[in-house]
């Protein structure tokens, strides 16, 4: 069974431009949750969405949003990029959710922004 | 608030040996779950264990154990017979619970560890 995939592995961008990130769940999975990690402030955790429907969003500033598709694949948007932004970005994938079902996460997707 | 510690940066182990990385977590939910994962210096989380509160018997997979003592609010995971292969940042996470915190982990800060030839 293939992994969760995200696409591109690395990104580099300038200050106030827009990026698109992608990732591609475990086939039948229906769940996809994205985090941001950084050293300074760890694993943090930016949206998840189910069937479509961005169901929880972390604390992040409106430039952060996503979307998912009825192939469940999903993509999370930056616009207007910051400094702040650089990240490695991870997406994950489960089942179902639930306080017992373990989320399978990507490769990520580094993001600098300079 | 739902919290995860981790109170080891770092740690080094001798290969062969077993090491033991310490969690505690802090939530006022009876239920709940909590994981841990493994991320190399590529960056892929991988995971290795789950534990529910309501289970009674600490969870095993292959070479990883989780020693669960839920009075103490603590879940540290046992690496049995260290491998070089085993060298990498271990995080300890917990399912965010209530009605609107669907597909959220809460990490704690991570423990780098290391393992000697």
């Amino acid at each position: 069974k293939a992994g969760v995939t995200q696409t591109p592995r690395y990104l580099i961008k300038t200050r106030g431009q827009q990026v698109t990130l992608s990732c591609s769940p475990i086939s039948g999975h229906r769940s996809v949750s994205w985090y941001q990690q950084t050293p300074g402030q760890g694993l943090q955790f930016l949206f998840e969405y189910f069937s479509e429907t961005q169901r929880n969003k972390g604390n992040f500033p409106g430039r952060f949003s996503g979307r998912q598709f009825s192939n469940s694949r999903s993509e999370m948007n930056v616009s207007t990029l910051e400094l702040g932004d650089s990240a490695l970005y991870l997406c994950a994938s489960s089942k179902e959710t639930g306080l017992s079902y373990e989320q399978y996460f990507g490769p990520g997707t580094r993001l600098t922004v300079t | 608030a739902q919290k995860i510690t981790q109170t080891q940066p770092g740690m080094f182990v001798q290969e062969k040996e077993a090491v033991t990385l310490d969690c505690t977590y802090d939530t006022s939910d009876p239920s709940y779950g909590l994981f841990w994962y493994k991320q190399p210096s590529s960056g892929e989380m991988i995971f290795l264990i789950y534990q529910g509160s309501y289970d009674q018997q600490n969870a095993t997979e292959g070479r990883y154990s989780l020693n669960f003592q839920k009075a103490r609010k603590s879940a540290n995971l046992v690496i049995s017979a260290s491998q070089l292969g085993d060298s990498a940042m271990y995080f300890c996470a917990m399912s965010a619970h209530g009605s609107g915190n669907t597909g959220k982990l809460i990490f704690g800060q991570g423990t780098t560890l290391q393992v000697k030839p």
